[in-house]
């Protein structure tokens, strides 16, 4: 069974500080990771994909890459009460880019 | 950005009902999926599609079908609804290749309860 495990939190950081969610998953062929975010009630928005080990940077969103751990990690700078949301990491599973496995999802909360 | 359109966004229905759930995106996008989500569990996928006349299930074992007539089209159909399908459906679709690179964009979703 692949599997795509995140702490489901929720994580609480303050405004302006550094909120850091963590994912890993079973299937070492896994080539292409995403984030998205998905507030109460709506879809997912992708806001993240990564392909290669090392660190991808957007803007305040950095992600992190290490297959040889099977890890991947979403850190978000200078957090606003608007990132306050869920998180979701998904793992492309087959060559054909069909099969997303998602996780549970992050639940993150950002203080004023 | 893909521009994708679920209707309808709500849905209240009874026990035995037939229904249909649109979804449309207008990137003309090749790929088309049907995920399924219950409140604060993951999404799980129920059907997909790689282009026109080609439909495929999913992990998640689902009593619903689909089809694919024309690319910008990928309706779900459930010929006779239970409580059990109760639940949020969402649409999604990527750009052609045989990549696993394939970014997925999601619709906004059609929140279905069958009384």
């Amino acid at each position: 069974q692949k599997e795509v495990e995140q702490n489901s939190g929720p994580l609480s950081v303050p405004e302006g500080a550094i909120a850091s969610l963590n994912c890993t998953y079973s299937d070492r062929v896994s080539q292409s990771f995403f984030w998205y975010r998905q507030y109460s009630g709506k879809s997912p928005e992708l806001i993240m994909s990564i392909y290669s080990n090392g660190d991808k940077e957007d803007g305040r969103f950095t992600a992190q890459l290490n297959k040889a751990s099977q890890y991947v990690s979403l850190l978000i700078r200078d957090s606003q009460p608007s990132d306050s949301a869920t998180y979701l990491c998904a793992v492309n599973v087959n060559q054909a880019g069909t099969a997303l496995i998602f996780g549970k999802g992050t639940t993150l909360s950002v203080s004023s | 950005e893909a521009d994708i359109y679920q209707t309808p966004r709500y849905l209240v229905i009874g026990t035995g009902k037939k229904i249909t759930l649109e979804c449309s995106q207008t990137m003309g996008h090749d790929k088309m999926y049907w995920y399924q989500q219950d409140p604060g569990m993951e999404l799980h996928l129920i059907h997909y599609s790689y282009g026109v006349n080609s439909t495929e299930k999913g992990d998640l074992s689902s009593e619903s079908t689909v089809s694919r007539i024309r690319t910008e089209h990928f309706p779900l159909t459930l010929e006779s609804a239970r409580p059990s399908h109760t639940s949020q459906y969402l649409c999604a679709s990527s750009e052609s290749s045989f990549s696993s690179y394939n970014e997925q964009f999601f619709g906004p979703g059609t929140r279905l309860t069958v009384l």
